[in-house]
């Protein structure tokens, strides 16, 4: 499986932006950047995902860099419910009935302060 | 309806007990998987399901036995589990199995072996 490489911490200021980075330098051509957080005592959650173009949903962005080696999830004012685990994960595609599981690295550990 | 149900909560069992954990999915959804989590580390993937047909096993030991009674349907039976196996079990669902699908997880059993 590609890896992905994030920080293991990042702290950021309430209603400020927040810019999470991942490099994925391996990563292959059909792979999708999937970004999922997780809460204190919660199971993770579906943040946001692309293969190539930026995205954008009511949770946050998605930059992806035009080589695709690295991406960055933004987090256009952060609160402190978004206090949490962010992992970056890299899903392949699979045709003709294969199976791929989400592989979990260890994330980055966003800490929003009041 | 975007829920994983997961029972139980929470789970205490001695290490000669039989035990089962169910997850359940009403999303239609074709992919569905079981993790495991320890305490302040990422999620582990164990098994993966395709259409009801078993398609990745982590090399998990025997003593968890996955089992998908239908679509909707997913439980992980235990039996002479060991202390170190006590953890967070999640479970989650996808449409498919395939990169462009976001993945849906539930909130989890919290085990303990004693």
């Amino acid at each position: 499986d590609a890896k992905t490489t994030q920080p293991n911490s990042m702290e950021s200021n309430e209603e400020e932006p927040v810019h999470l980075p991942c490099n994925h330098s391996t990563i292959s051509g059909t792979d999708y950047i999937h970004w999922y957080r997780q809460l204190p005592s919660q199971g993770p959650e579906y943040v946001i995902h692309g293969l190539t173009s930026n995205v954008n949903n009511r949770m946050a962005s998605l930059a992806i860099a035009e080589d695709r080696k690295s991406s960055t999830l933004i987090l256009h004012r952060a609160t402190l419910r978004d206090a949490a685990v962010y992992y970056c994960i890299l899903r392949g595609f699979y045709s003709g009935g294969g199976a791929d599981g989400l592989t979990f690295g260890k994330g980055t550990h966003l800490i929003i302060q009041p | 309806d975007t829920e994983v149900t997961q029972t139980p909560k929470h789970l205490v069992m001695g290490m000669t007990n039989k035990k089962s954990l169910k997850c359940e999915q009403h999303m239609g959804h074709r992919a569905m998987y079981w993790y495991k989590q320890k305490a302040k580390k990422p999620p582990e993937l164990m098994f993966v399901y395709s259409y009801e047909k078993l398609s990745i096993n982590e090399s998990v030991p025997s003593r968890f036995s996955p089992e998908c009674p239908n679509s909707s349907l997913l439980n992980l039976h235990l039996h002479a589990l060991q202390p170190e196996d006590s953890a967070l079990y999640l479970c989650a669902s996808s449409q498919d199995s395939t990169g462009d699908t976001e993945a849906f997880f539930g909130q989890g059993t919290r085990l303990t072996v004693v």
